[in-house]
């Protein structure tokens, strides 16, 4: 099966400061990697996706890049806030259609 | 409408029942999961379902059954609880791209 390690397990950024989450994936295979956001209490909400054709994608202050070759793709969040205070969780779908989940990222935005 | 719905929202129950949870997906997804949380918040895969094909993850103990009765309900049959088995459960569905999930099922076996 998929085997997605996530760095780190807990991020404190200033509010405004930029914040990165870092996955590796195992399975070469896999082609479509999501990330989701779980507030407090909450379900895993997906945030941006990015599947394995493309490099890079952006929407507003949400960005994720994909490193096909080195099997990494990282989250990028810009200008925090405190309402971006969650956990994290990136995932890989591999080509038996599951989706594995990396170990998640509680960041916290300090106001 | 709910996309992805599940119940109980909470369970608590003592140690060697036999209890379910069921979802239900108005989605159309052709695939279905179940997730295990833990109280460290990792997100395991339990089972996957799709076109009657059951895939399930090799840690899960076999005290855990999924049952499909249909391609809109995936359903969890967990018998002779046990402690370690409190978590949250998560039910999801997909159709070739991301996972939308249930609200999650909250399990306290004491």
């Amino acid at each position: 099966g998929e085997n997605v390690e996530q760095h780190p397990s807990t991020l404190s950024v200033q509010e405004g400061d930029s914040a990165v989450i870092k996955c590796t994936y195992s399975d070469s295979a896999s082609n479509y990697f999501p990330w989701y956001k779980q507030e407090l209490g909450k379900r895993p909400q997906l945030i941006i996706d990015i599947r394995s054709n493309v490099g890079e994608k952006k929407d507003q202050r949400i960005a994720v890049t994909l490193n096909k070759t080195a099997k990494h793709f990282s989250l990028h969040i810009t200008e925090t806030q405190p309402e971006d205070s969650a956990v994290y969780f990136c995932a890989a779908l591999n080509t038996g259609n599951q989706f594995y989940f990396g170990t998640g990222t509680s960041l916290t935005v300090i106001p | 409408d709910t996309a992805v719905s599940q119940t109980p929202k909470y369970l608590v129950t003592q140690m060697g029942n036999d209890k379910s949870i069921k979802c239900e997906q108005n989605l159309g997804h052709d695939t279905m999961y179940w997730y295990k949380q833990d109280s460290k918040k990792f997100l395991k895969i339990m089972f996957s379902y799709n076109n009657k094909e059951l895939i399930i993850n090799e840690t899960v103990p076999n005290r855990f059954s999924p049952k499909s009765p249909d391609k809109a309900h995936l359903n969890l049959h967990i018998n002779s609880l046990e402690l370690g088995d409190s978590a949250v459960y998560f039910c999801a569905s997909s159709q070739d791209r991301d996972a939308f999930f249930g609200q999650g099922t909250r399990l306290t076996v004491v």
